[in-house]
């Protein structure tokens, strides 16, 4: 596509429901990234693909998170049981490949609101 | 670990004033450094970059220079307007660190006022 596409634009859940957040990147990019924005706060890096495979998922805040790409392309957030602490701004990056000089392309992100 | 820090916002400039946002960084290698900025209503985008030290990174007359003795890359333009009115934020993307993290600073609203 012409963009990196995220879906829902918004979603509203109530506390201990599970939400799967997606992310469509750039077509032949290879990695992928998520990170969570905060209220007042910088970018949270949250997990990190390169084709399939998630080499680094340091920055998952619990095992309530987990997150998965298939077929080297759509990739797909879930947050089990929501607390409140987990609204935010989910954002979804894509870059042509991994290397330290590559531009990250941005989506317009998920507002994720737990009641 | 690595780690950006920035001047904290929101700051407030009248049309074509001089803008500073400072920014320094730690890291473990010798890393990329970033500056993206997020328009109202739109998604982050990058805004320049400078890959090595003393690399003057510019567009759409924003500036920043990549200071290794002071590990700064803060952030220059010389008449700012509305439309410049964001947040800014710096990033380190470090090979230290395998080089697929980027890291973000806090972000830095501007607001400037006609």
């Amino acid at each position: 596509g012409a963009g990196v596409s995220q879906s829902p634009s918004n979603k509203v859940t109530e506390k201990g429901k599970d939400v799967e957040l997606r992310c469509d990147p750039i077509s032949g990019h290879t990695a992928l990234y998520w990170y969570r924005q905060s209220l007042g706060q910088g970018l949270e890096f949250l997990i990190y693909f390169q084709g399939n495979s998630a080499p680094d998922k340091s920055g998952l805040p619990s095992d309530r998170f987990s997150a998965e790409r298939t077929g080297g392309s759509v990739s797909t957030l879930t947050i089990q049981r929501t607390q409140q602490e987990d609204s935010a701004v989910y954002l979804c990056a894509s870059s042509q490949n991994r290397g330290t000089n590559e531009k990250l392309f941005f989506g317009s992100g998920t507002q994720l609101s737990v009641l | 670990g690595d780690s950006v820090t920035q001047m904290e916002g929101p700051v407030t400039l009248s049309e074509e004033a001089f803008l500073t946002i400072n920014c320094t960084y730690t890291a473990t290698g010798y890393p990329s450094l970033f500056w993206y900025v997020q328009y109202p209503g739109e998604g982050l985008q990058l805004l320049l970059k400078a890959t090595k030290a003393d690399d003057k990174g510019s567009n759409k007359g924003f500036e920043a220079t990549y200071r290794k003795e002071t590990t700064s890359f803060h952030l220059e333009k010389g008449s700012v307007q509305v439309s410049d009115s964001a947040v800014y934020f710096c990033a380190l993307s470090d090979p230290g660190t395998g080089g697929f993290k980027t890291i973000f600073g806090a972000g830095t609203r501007l607001f400037v006022k006609a």
